[in-house]
């Protein structure tokens, strides 16, 4: 069966920076891309990007450049997603989410269990 | 501020019938398919539906999704007490390039 699993919480300083891995399991990981949403506490849910397990080329949305980088280890099939610099307002859970793609539509049809990440003083 | 529109809350009681707005544009809703995933509290989203109103393996026939133009709704009937949780609309957004989700509908099952 398929199964994303994520690393457990973390309490960081700011300034200082995460990684959060995402181990998959029951599928061929480079068959699928992997997503990342994050949720702030109590918010919706926001799109971070995806990154193509195939080639390793990750895509940012908006918002998401240049403190945030999504990266693979195919060996072990896990992505990660780490993030620098962090801030008080990066605070929230971090999932990681198979993009299922059919043709044209796509969605996301697994999900990790969610990492929380606390940046405080 | 969503690029999708939900109402922030919706409820209903047992075994009633309650359904979720979920308003975009031509550039997301107008020219792509929808998906609607479930929060159950303190857990993960799952999958709920998927190309505007096809169900994944396990979901119950009680949940529906439609789209019209640029607008999607999720139709719950015979409503449950474990139906409470939160629920997203998600679509592709031509123009931002990447995927949209609406701000979420917190149902509640008096």
């Amino acid at each position: 069966q398929v199964q994303l699993v994520q690393s457990g919480s973390e309490l960081k300083k700011p300034g200082a920076s995460v990684k959060v891995s995402c181990k998959a399991s029951g599928y061929t990981f480079t068959s699928y891309a992997m997503n990342w949403v994050r949720q702030a506490p109590g918010q919706g849910l926001e799109w971070m990007g995806w990154i193509n397990t195939n080639t390793g080329n990750p895509t940012y949305a908006q918002g998401f450049t240049g403190r945030f980088v999504f990266s693979l280890d195919t060996s072990v099939s896990t992505a990660y997603l780490q993030i620098s610099s962090l801030k008080a307002e990066d605070t929230a859970v971090y999932y990681c989410a198979r993009d299922l793609v059919v043709g044209e539509e796509n969605y996301f049809d697994y999900w990790g269990q969610g990492t929380l990440v606390t940046v405080s003083s | 501020q969503s690029v999708l529109t939900q109402p922030p809350s919706a409820s209903g009681t047992p075994g009633q019938r309650v359904t979720i707005s979920c308003s975009g544009s031509s550039s997301n809703i107008g020219s792509n398919t929808v998906n609607w995933y479930q929060q159950l509290p303190g857990t993960a989203p799952k999958l709920l539906i998927y190309s505007n109103n096809q169900r994944p393996s396990g979901v119950p026939d009680r949940f529906s999704g439609s789209k019209s133009g640029t607008s999607a709704s999720l139709a719950i009937s015979g409503l449950q007490s474990e139906d409470e949780a939160d629920y997203y609309c998600a679509a592709w957004d031509d123009s931002l390039n990447g995927q949209v989700f609406g701000g979420g509908t917190k149902l509640t099952v008096l």
